[in-house]
């Protein structure tokens, strides 16, 4: 089956700091890849779409200038969190589809934890 | 405003009994459904999809029954296994919107019991 690999899993930084999270597909080509944060025992929260070779569209609240996307090949999406606070600690997690694929084909990364000290 | 919604947070289950998880929607327009499972620390993973002009799809021990009039979606697991112990979630999207994204529910936490 098509694999997401996100990397990396875990990562605990200062305050101030900018944290790059990396999506790549390894099987398929990712022509749309969506960004998600979850916080402890909450839902999944769509942050982004975005598409490959273009900008990619936030979600009502999300601060564009502070979670960077860039989608600049069909296999690797990145995620900068910038000037990242402890208030950005969470889940992430990468998902990524390919055009034309069905609906349901839709894969997932294993996520990425952020702790913000 | 939460659009899909899962008002269980938590359910317990004797093995091999049924596990009946529920969703509700708010937006009319979604017109495909999955559901997910998921375990702490991991991505989800993709269990089974339903599309708005079916109203049930099975695949093995578990099945998906949509109610579009009520905006209701549930998944049936039977029997269920100590091994279905995870959060499980509700995913809906809208079909005219182009971007296949996917709104997710709150979760529902399955503890199976042996």
């Amino acid at each position: 089956g098509a694999v997401v690999s996100q990397h990396p899993s875990r990562v605990i930084c200062k305050s101030g700091t900018s944290v790059k999270i990396e999506c790549r597909s390894l099987d398929f080509q990712a022509t749309t890849m969506f960004w998600y944060r979850q916080f402890p025992k909450q839902s999944l929260m769509l942050m982004a779409t975005s598409n490959e070779g273009s900008k990619a569209t936030y979600e009502q609240g999300v601060e564009k200038d502070k979670f960077l996307i860039n989608h600049a090949s069909l296999t690797l999406s990145t995620l900068t969190v910038t000037s990242a606070h402890p208030e950005d600690s969470s889940f992430y997690i990468c998902s990524a589809r390919e055009v034309w694929s069905p609906r349901e084909k839709l894969f997932f990364g294993s996520g990425t934890q952020l702790s913000v000290l | 405003d939460q659009q899909v919604k899962q008002n269980s947070p938590s359910l317990s289950v004797q093995e091999g009994r049924i596990s009946i998880l529920n969703c509700d929607y708010t937006n009319s327009m979604f017109d495909y459904f999955l559901w997910y499972k998921k375990y702490p620390a991991e991505g989800p993973t993709f269990l089974i999809s339903i599309s708005s002009i079916k109203d049930k799809n099975e695949d093995g021990r578990f099945t998906v029954f949509l109610n579009k009039s009520a905006k209701h979606l549930s998944l049936h697991i039977v029997p269920s296994q100590p091994g279905d112990s995870a959060v499980y979630f509700c995913a809906a999207s809208d079909g005219t919107s182009g971007t296949y994204k996917y709104i997710f529910g709150t979760g529902t936490r399955l503890k199976v019991l042996a």
